[in-house]
């Protein structure tokens, strides 16, 4: 079963207009990671928030998270085309390995 | 440094053939990981490792087998190939570090695999 659940699966906004997605989780978790993909590559990281923080800024982006929701979203402020891709949420199940789970994520589209 | 290399790009196989999909990483990362991509499906972890000699089974590891003999290497074979197969692959390494750092995956660019 998924961990990570993205919505909306697709959004589609202007440049310069504000873009957010959520992700939904379904057990404990120790952070949460958000990664982008551009068509055809490989996965990006972004940003990395601990389940004692509750927002975190990186440049544009802003991730907020709700554990007693299971809950995060990321915010791209002013965005751009280049900021045209698939975001995903990811946690890790296990705190000392590598069992890592994503969600199907959410492909935002910047139109000029 | 090239970060994390898969070869071949795209690769396309008849059922029941087998063949190795290569990682390699030059960045000294102690973990690697194996995921495939389907469409609306996110990734999935197949196997990963987190030393040489060590790995693990993901979410869904069957049809796959992995070893991982050097720190830099870390191969998935497939035995048999299904249809079901059919999907993009991509490797990825971690550091050991700290809290964050082993939380912090650098993936290739992928391997598109068709198996008619």
């Amino acid at each position: 079963s998924q961990q990570g659940e993205e919505d909306p699966q697709a959004l589609s906004i202007q440049e310069g207009e504000n873009a957010t997605m959520n992700c939904s989780y379904k057990t404990s978790i120790n952070n949460l990671q958000w990664y982008r993909q551009n068509s055809g590559r490989g996965l990006v990281h972004l940003i990395l928030i601990r389940s004692n923080e509750r927002e975190k800024h990186s440049g544009r982006l802003r991730v907020t998270l709700d554990t007693s929701k299971k809950s995060s979203s990321l915010l791209i402020t002013a965005s751009r085309a280049a900021d045209t891709a698939s975001y995903f949420c990811a946690t890790n199940r296990d705190n000392y390995g590598q069992n890592f789970v994503f969600g199907p994520g959410t492909r935002l589209s910047v139109l000029p | 440094n090239a970060g994390v290399t898969q070869t071949p790009k795209f690769q396309v196989l008849k059922t029941g053939q087998s063949m190795t999909l290569q990682c390699a990483q030059d960045m000294n990362h102690e973990y690697m990981s194996w995921y495939r991509q389907d469409p609306g499906m996110g990734l999935r972890l197949i196997h990963y490792s987190v030393g040489a000699g060590i790995t693990d089974q993901g979410e869904v590891p069957n049809g796959y087998n992995v070893s991982r003999s050097t720190t830099e290497d870390f191969p998935l074979r497939l035995l048999s190939a299904a249809p079901s197969q059919t999907s993009v692959y991509f490797c990825a390494s971690t550091r050991r570090g700290g809290r964050e750092a082993k939380n912090i995956q650098y993936f290739g660019a992928g391997t598109r695999l068709s198996v008619l």
